[in-house]
């Protein structure tokens, strides 16, 4: 069953501005992860944010977490045309050992 | 490094037809999963193995799908008879261990006409 939920669902922007999704969640978690799924790809895996932290950074990626509002933010700065994919926040709840994926934003830089 | 690989990466079949996926997961990955993706979702689980067991097939519909993980390595997937609501990307996935970082293949798109 879907677990997360992406805000906006879509998202159009222009080559150098920032974007910004958000993911809410309904269980307890052990951690809440991002992924981007490119055109025709598989899935890959971009940062992983544990319940004890808030915020996390790799490269051009923020992601903060709340787990008082069980929701969470990905910041991709300075995006490029290359990071057009949909991005999609997966749970790893308690208790049952198995990732539950939102349906996923999409995200559309223009050069 | 070689990634998780998938076969084929396209198929199209007609209803009642059976048909087979495989995953070969990255070497040295005990865990591994099969994922269904429909058109504009994402991924939900159908089974998880933990070497050659499966561990968590409670979402595989098991009236006509099957799995199979031997010597803990390869995986196939099959539906038999297939229906056309089981049109999707079937993803594939394998990690270390159960909770590290899952890596995908680029998944099976599956048409039944």
């Amino acid at each position: 069953s879907q677990q997360g939920e992406e805000d906006p669902q879509a998202l159009s922007i222009q080559e150098g501005e920032n974007a910004t999704m958000n993911c809410s969640y309904k269980t307890s978690i052990n951690n809440l992860q991002w992924y981007r799924q490119n055109s025709g790809r598989g899935l890959v895996h971009l940062i992983l944010i544990r319940s004890n932290e808030r915020e996390k950074h790799s490269g051009r990626l923020r992601v903060t977490l709340d787990t008082s509002k069980k929701s969470s933010s990905l910041l991709i700065t300075a995006s490029r045309a290359a990071d057009t994919a949909s991005y999609f926040c997966a749970t790893d709840d308690y208790g049952n050992n198995r990732l539950a994926f939102g349906k996923g934003n999409q995200v559309v830089v223009i050069p | 490094e070689a990634g998780v690989v998938q076969s084929p990466r396209y198929k199209i079949i007609e209803k009642k037809q059976p048909v087979a996926f495989w995953c070969n997961p990255i070497s040295g990955h005990n865990t591994l999963y099969w994922y269904r993706q429909n058109l504009g979702q994402g991924p939900e689980l159908l089974i998880r193995y933990e070497n050659e067991e499966a561990v968590d097939d409670s979402q595989l519909p098991k009236d006509r799908f099957s799995a199979e993980r031997l010597k803990g390595v390869d995986s196939t997937l099959k539906i038999q008879p297939a229906e056309l609501g089981d049109s999707a990307v079937y993803l594939c996935a394998s990690s270390l261990n159960t909770r590290e970082t899952q890596y995908f293949g680029p998944g099976t798109r599956l048409l039944v006409l």
